[in-house]
């Protein structure tokens, strides 16, 4: 099975910080990743696909690259609506659609 | 406006069974692939099990498979996973989500469902 290594766990930033997150794929996914924010109590919503597709009404701040194995999920200037917990995920596999650990973005 | 609802969880002894479903609403059902996705409380997001738009392929994680069953009646709108030999780690938010198929993600979820595992 792939494996999908995320990283920072925990990452703590001020409004108006340029923040990166990481995530890392045990095999090549080509561009198969996508990027999900979650808040407290909230389902799970989709911000990036394909690796580097905004998806619709999701800010422009938000941005992805990144293919074969590494990944990075970038916000330009963060918001206060922006502190959640963030999950990378690939969908190549047939047989299994792996998230990261996460990365908790907390207010400094 | 696109809906997914999931119902079913609840408190349910170690060894026992649970239910779950998620009704579907404002897309046509049948085209897409549907998941269970679970979220344990002070962990991340799992993928738990797939299930292909008319029902023919399904798959599992690891950790369910064996226990879990994932079933889908595109008549009724309707995603099930029967969940059987439960144990403290299922204890989770269970999400449906749906993808469009192969090379799309899953782009839209339900709200969860609370399954707790405790005796």
């Amino acid at each position: 099975d792939i494996q999908m290594t995320q990283s920072p766990s925990t990452l703590s930033a001020s409004v108006g910080d340029r923040v990166t997150i990481t995530c890392r794929a045990s095999q090549s996914i080509s561009s198969w990743l996508a990027w999900y924010q979650q808040k407290p109590g909230k389902a799970p919503k989709l911000l990036i696909y394909k690796a580097s597709s905004l998806e619709s009404g999701v800010p422009s701040r938000f941005s992805g690259s990144g293919s074969g194995t590494e990944f990075t999920l970038t916000i330009s200037s963060l918001q206060p609506d922006d502190f959640a917990s963030y999950y990378c995920q690939q969908y190549n596999s047939y047989s299994s659609w792996t998230f990261g650990q996460g990365t908790k973005v907390e207010i400094k | 406006e696109v809906q997914l609802v999931e119902s079913g969880g609840g408190l349910v002894q170690p060894g026992g069974s649970l239910r779950l479903s998620c009704a579907a609403s404002g897309f046509t059902f049948s085209s897409y692939w549907m998941h269970w996705v679970r979220l344990a409380p002070g962990k991340g997001l799992v993928w738990v099990s797939h299930i292909n738009s008319d029902g023919s392929s399904t798959t599992y994680a690891d950790s369910v498979k064996g226990r879990f069953t994932i079933s889908r009646d595109n008549a009724k709108n309707t995603l099930y996973l029967q969940m059987n030999s439960l144990r403290a780690e299922d204890t989770a938010v269970y999400y449906c989500a749906r993808q469009w198929g192969s090379g799309w993600p899953l782009d839209y979820w339900g709200q969860g469902t609370l399954v707790t595992v405790s005796s």
